[in-house]
């Protein structure tokens, strides 16, 4: 069966800091990767997702993540937070065979202004 | 944009009763998923459907049940509710390739006394 880890549970920064937020997956099978974010008391959004080519993808609010295939690792970037990026972020994996995504444990950021 | 909409935002219940958590969405999605998101433990998975009235469990099934006889609702049942079932409900639809991400609802905090 697959699994997602996410290493860091609570990261905190500082405005402008950058930001690496770690995400692993088992699973020996080609996969479909995502992020996600949860801002306070709102729904799941979709911030990128890797499907094929190009290992570094770019997605929305100025956030990327590199998939690293002999490292199992989808790692999300960004080069500058911001306050309003205080969220907790879900790293998802889908193996192609399956159906369902698989979450890891999240991670949640707090920006300090 | 795609709506998937969770009957309730927060919801009691007692020890013992059976509770009905609602999900529509009004893109014709094909797969619908039921997910519960606990600190810490990032989204598990509990039921999915990739067409009416067909389901699949997930990865926490007990003591859950499903039911979708329309292409637009899908219905998670707590046959009797326990309190290791207060949690946050999430339910998520999807277009049936596997390269999209899901949408999701703004969930159902059920506490269970």
């Amino acid at each position: 069966a697959q699994s997602v880890s996410q290493h860091n549970h609570h990261v905190i920064l500082s405005e402008a800091a950058s930001l690496e937020l770690g995400c692993n997956y088992s699973y020996g099978g080609t996969v479909n990767l995502f992020w996600y974010v949860q801002y306070p008391g709102q729904h799941l959004q979709l911030l990128l997702k890797y499907f094929s080519g190009d290992p570094l993808v770019k997605g929305i609010k100025g956030f990327e993540a590199e998939f690293i295939k002999s490292k199992f690792s989808f790692n999300l970037r960004k080069p500058s937070v911001q306050w309003s990026d205080t969220a907790e972020y879900f790293c998802a994996v889908n193996a192609r065979a399956g159906n369902m995504l698989t979450f890891g444990g999240g991670t949640r950021l707090m920006v300090k202004p | 944009d795609v709506k998937v909409t969770q009957s309730s935002r927060y919801l009691v219940k007692r020890t013992g009763e059976k509770v009905f958590l609602e999900c529509v969405q009004d893109m014709d999605h094909e797969n619908m998923f039921w997910y519960r998101q606990d600190p810490g433990l990032g989204l598990r998975l509990i039921y999915f459907s990739y067409d009416v009235k067909m389901k699949e469990k997930g990865d926490i099934p007990e003591g859950y049940s499903v039911s979708r006889e329309k292409k637009e609702r899908f219905s998670l049942i707590l046959e009797s509710a326990s309190t290791n079932q207060t949690s946050m409900y999430l339910c998520a639809s999807r277009i049936r390739d596997r390269s999209y991400g899901y949408t999701f609802g703004s969930g159902t905090r059920l506490t269970v006394v």
